[in-house]
């Protein structure tokens, strides 16, 4: 079975540029998270979808940040206008329901300079 | 304070040591408890689930202790491919969402 898949793996981008992550999830899982971490803050929680909708987004740090989820099989995360301060490793993870255990995508690490 | 709390370690340890971890939450209505195992540079990955029994998988051994609102990890017989960062999950709030401890070092060495 495939796990969770991010793309890309990495991205280097300027400052001002938007930057698109993206996820799919493994099949049949219905609650998908976005985590940030960094070396400061650990694993933060951005946005939680269930059955596609956006059920948690206190996470998510301004309005530059913005996650969908248009189907069961696909989420983005995309940031615009990017700033230096983005730069962590972006993890999507799934789980069959929000109490279950969460398996992680290998993640994307994003640099802005 | 923080939700989910840890002792960042690291904790240095020789080959065939026991060592412990500990982890507090705050919310008492958690419902459900992980460990995860994260490599550097890689993703998380989830190591057991901490049953309200506790529960036990080779050398590993989970238990919960819901009065003091704690959960832990005890490793007997380290080894070097233990050596790793081991984050507590607590499944907290309206939504059970999996929040994660800021993580724990581990350096198992010859």
């Amino acid at each position: 079975d495939a796990g969770v898949i991010q793309s890309p793996r990495h991205e280097v981008t300027e400052m001002g540029q938007e930057v698109t992550l993206r996820c799919k999830p493994i099949s049949g899982h219905n609650s998908l998270f976005w985590y940030r971490q960094t070396m400061m803050r650990g694993l933060e929680l951005l946005i939680y979808f269930n059955n596609n909708v956006p059920i948690d987004d206190s996470g998510m740090p301004e309005d530059r940040f913005s996650a969908k989820m248009p189907n069961a099989s696909f989420s983005t995360l995309k940031i615009q206008p990017s700033e230096p301060r983005d730069s962590a490793v972006y993890f999507c993870a799934s789980s069959l329901e929000s109490l279950a255990e969460a398996f992680f995508g290998q993640g994307t690490r994003l640099t802005v300079v | 304070r923080k939700e989910v709390e840890q002792d960042p370690g690291p904790f240095n340890v020789p080959e065939g040591a026991t060592v412990a971890f500990n982890c507090t939450y705050s919310n008492s209505a958690s419902q459900s408890f992980f460990w995860y195992r994260q490599d550097c540079r890689k993703e998380p990955k989830l190591l057991m689930s901490v049953y309200s029994s506790g529960n036990e998988d080779g050398r590993f051994t989970a238990q919960l202790n819901r009065a003091s609102q704690y959960i832990s990890l005890l490793i007997r017989d380290s080894k070097l491919s233990d050596s790793a960062t081991y984050l507590c999950v607590v499944n907290q709030g309206g939504s059970y969402i999996p929040t994660f401890g800021r993580g724990t070092s581990l350096i198992v060495h010859p």
